[in-house]
């Protein structure tokens, strides 16, 4: 079956170090995802991306975070300067079409430690 | 605010029991409920995803149930194996679907 794949699966990082976190989304999927679950935590809504542009976005995707698809394949989280509360898995997501009902398959996690 | 609420937090069943999760929301506009499973360290599985008109859906030994006037549904797992040890995820869809409201979840054990 296929699957939504993320790199690394492991980041430790210093305190106002850039990190990118990549996703290769499954490959006739159209909506791209990410989340964050810090350790104990709800999983929350980061942002959404359709169409080489950001659909949605919550309070937590501020001026830090950005995203991009740079050559059609990767899909990729950028956190420019991190803080410690950065710290959490991060999840991609993909979905196949435009339908509220269609399944959103996540990946296994990238886990971000930031010292 | 959008919210859910899951309960129980935790709980710990004997292999081969049947065993019933809850989860209330508050989420507008409600475009569909889903659960998910996540065992630790890795990433959410679906389960079932119901609109508002589906009462019911079953997925093998879960069968999810949704009251979308009390705005609650239930997940419930029948014939427990070990495998089923996990956190059970509730999670609403809104904006036509493409915004999720993540439940706490209920973290499940099963034990022999």
């Amino acid at each position: 079956e296929p699957e939504v794949t993320q790199t690394p699966s492991h980041q430790v990082t210093q305190m106002g170090q850039e990190v990118i976190l990549r996703c290769v989304p499954i490959s006739n999927h159209l909506y791209f995802y990410w989340y964050r679950q810090i350790l104990g935590q709800k999983v929350e809504f980061l942002v959404s991306f359709y169409n080489n542009e950001i659909s949605e976005k919550s309070e937590i995707f501020d001026d830090q975070f950005s995203v991009e698809r740079p050559d059609g394949s990767n899909f990729t989280l950028k956190i420019r300067s991190t803080k410690l509360e950065d710290s959490a898995m991060y999840f991609c997501a993909t979905i196949q079409g435009v339908l509220s009902t269609d399944t959103q398959y996540f990946g296994p996690g990238t886990r971000l430690t930031v010292l | 605010k959008n919210q859910v609420e899951q309960s129980p937090q935790s709980l710990i069943i004997l292999e081969g029991k049947n065993c019933t999760l809850q989860c209330n929301y508050t989420v507008s506009p409600f475009s569909n409920l889903r659960w998910y499973k996540q065992d630790t360290g890795r990433g959410p599985v679906s389960l079932t995803i119901m609109t508002f008109s589906e009462n019911t859906k079953s997925n093998g030994r879960y069968t999810a149930t949704l009251d979308a006037d009390t705005k609650q549904s239930s997940l419930h797992i029948t014939a427990s194996q070990l495998s089923d040890s996990a956190s059970y995820i509730c999670v609403v869809a809104y904006n036509a679907g493409n915004m999720l409201t993540f439940g706490g979840g209920t973290r499940l054990m099963v034990k022999p």
